[in-house]
């Protein structure tokens, strides 16, 4: 159980262009998600915390509007990297956590954006 | 002081040998603890999570808790060229309102 997939598992794209990128839970209802961005040879980096049918909280020094993330059911988050430019070229990955399991958190695959 | 430390390795073992991983943390009142793995270009997966004091065994995997001392380890026995990955401690933080806080993780070698 808890199985957590993402999409796309990588995505290229021309600097300026937005993306999308798909978090599902696929066996659990995901009451929170949580996205986080890692960068070669660093640490994870939460980006932002998501409760379905509420605004996402964004972590200091993460531009809400460059990052749009929608939470819009118990299975479904969307994070939106909006005039992608080369810098914003990182692993992105989501999270779930379901009710019970204190807070346990599965991670979804990751989804690697190559913004040229 | 970081909320959750690790010793970013490299820690070399040799195959078969048991593995040690220790995180401290710096809120005394924090209740869960996990553990995950991340191979080179993936993404974290869990191995185990504590929440009491003590051991708790899964396999190879022993975490152990000590709240007293703030710490949580994880033992890999037997341990095999397959392990080789970055491990993260993970801490609930009492302080953190239910946020789960990451160390920097520790790299992990087995050699053949």
């Amino acid at each position: 159980g808890a199985v957590v997939s993402q999409h796309p598992s990588w995505v290229i794209c021309k600097s300026g262009t937005s993306v999308k990128i798909e978090c599902r839970s696929l066996d659990f209802q995901a009451t929170t998600m949580f996205w986080y961005r890692q960068f070669p040879k660093q640490s994870l980096m939460l980006m932002a915390t998501s409760n379905e049918g509420s605004k996402a909280t964004y972590e200091q020094g993460v531009e809400k509007d460059k990052f749009l993330i929608n939470h819009a059911s118990l299975t479904l988050s969307t994070l939106t990297v909006t005039s992608a430019h080369p810098e914003d070229s990182s692993f992105y990955i989501c999270s779930a956590a379901g009710q019970g399991e204190q807070e346990t958190q599965y991670f979804g695959p990751g989804t690697r954006l190559l913004v040229l | 002081q970081k909320e959750v430390e690790q010793n970013s390795g490299p820690l070399s073992v040799p195959e078969g040998a048991i593995a040690s991983l220790n995180c401290t943390y710096s809120d005394r009142g924090s209740q869960s603890f996990f553990w995950y793995r991340q191979y080179s270009g993936k993404s974290p997966e869990l191995i185990m999570f504590i929440y009491s004091n003590g051991d708790k065994e899964d396999g190879r995997f022993t975490a152990q808790l000590n709240k007293a001392s703030q710490y949580v380890s994880l033992l890999i026995r037997d341990s095999q060229p397959s392990d080789s990955a970055t491990y993260l401690c993970a801490v609930i933080l009492y302080s953190s309102a239910s946020k789960i806080i990451f160390g920097s993780g520790t790299r992990l070698s087995i050699r053949p």
